[in-house]
């Protein structure tokens, strides 16, 4: 079975600070993907990290990927207000089509 | 171009009553899920299409759910008869030959 381990599940942080979420999946895949789900809306796609080493960045999130570790980190830059969020990383694995999703982690920035 | 369309966007019905969820993917996409969201949680998959042919139910609790993509483009998610434990948001996705999911808006039922 597929283990998807998101940590922290709960973070508050100031405005401005920065912060790293991290993902970890228990078998072989080479397809993470990071989702933004907003209170009572459906998943915004963030991210989609299809090889080792894959870096993406939008805005003040950045997101990358260890396949060999089997770990990914979402990485806040100076955060601000509007990222106040919950945050999803899903791994497909290398046999499968479903996605497999973490438990989300809360993000609340304060000012 | 339009998103995943999903109908009703809420629904609220008494335990042991039947519930219907409709889902109308992005056109040209082959494959649509239905996932379950249950609170604090992340999606889980229920069912798997590949154009009209449902190509994984495992996680399908089929003594009361059953779902069904008949021309391979729309699809009803049905549960009959609904239970309290079934309140939740049904998340309706689809994607282009195993490519990048998009997700509907949900649906968010509450059993009482």
């Amino acid at each position: 079975e597929l283990k998807v381990e998101q940590n922290p599940l709960f973070l508050s942080m100031q405005e401005g600070k920065n912060y790293t979420i991290y993902c970890n999946y228990s078998t072989t895949s080479d397809r993470l993907y990071w989702y933004r789900q907003d209170p009572g809306k459906s998943l915004e796609s963030l991210f989609v990290l299809l090889s080792n080493g894959a870096v993406k960045q939008e805005g003040r999130l950045m997101a990358s990927l260890d396949t060999k570790a089997r770990l990914s980190t979402l990485h806040i830059t100076a955060a601000v207000h509007d990222l106040s969020a919950t945050y999803f990383c899903a791994v497909i694995p290398a046999s499968g089509y479903a996605l497999n999703f973490g438990k989300g982690t809360s993000l609340l920035v304060t000012p | 171009e339009a998103g995943v369309v999903q109908s009703p966007r809420y629904k609220i019905i008494e335990k042991k009553q039947p519930v219907a969820f409709w889902c109308n993917p992005i056109s040209g996409h082959n494959t649509l899920y239905w996932y379950l969201q249950n609170l604090g949680q992340g999606p889980e998959l229920l069912i798997r299409y590949e154009n009209e042919e449902a190509v994984d139910d495992s996680q399908l609790p089929k003594d009361r759910f059953s779902a069904e993509r008949l021309k391979g483009v729309d699809s009803t998610l049905k549960i009959q008869p609904a239970e309290l434990g079934d309140s939740a948001v049904y998340l309706c996705a689809s994607s282009n030959r195993g490519q990048e999911q998009f997700f509907g808006p949900g649906t968010r039922l509450t059993v009482l």
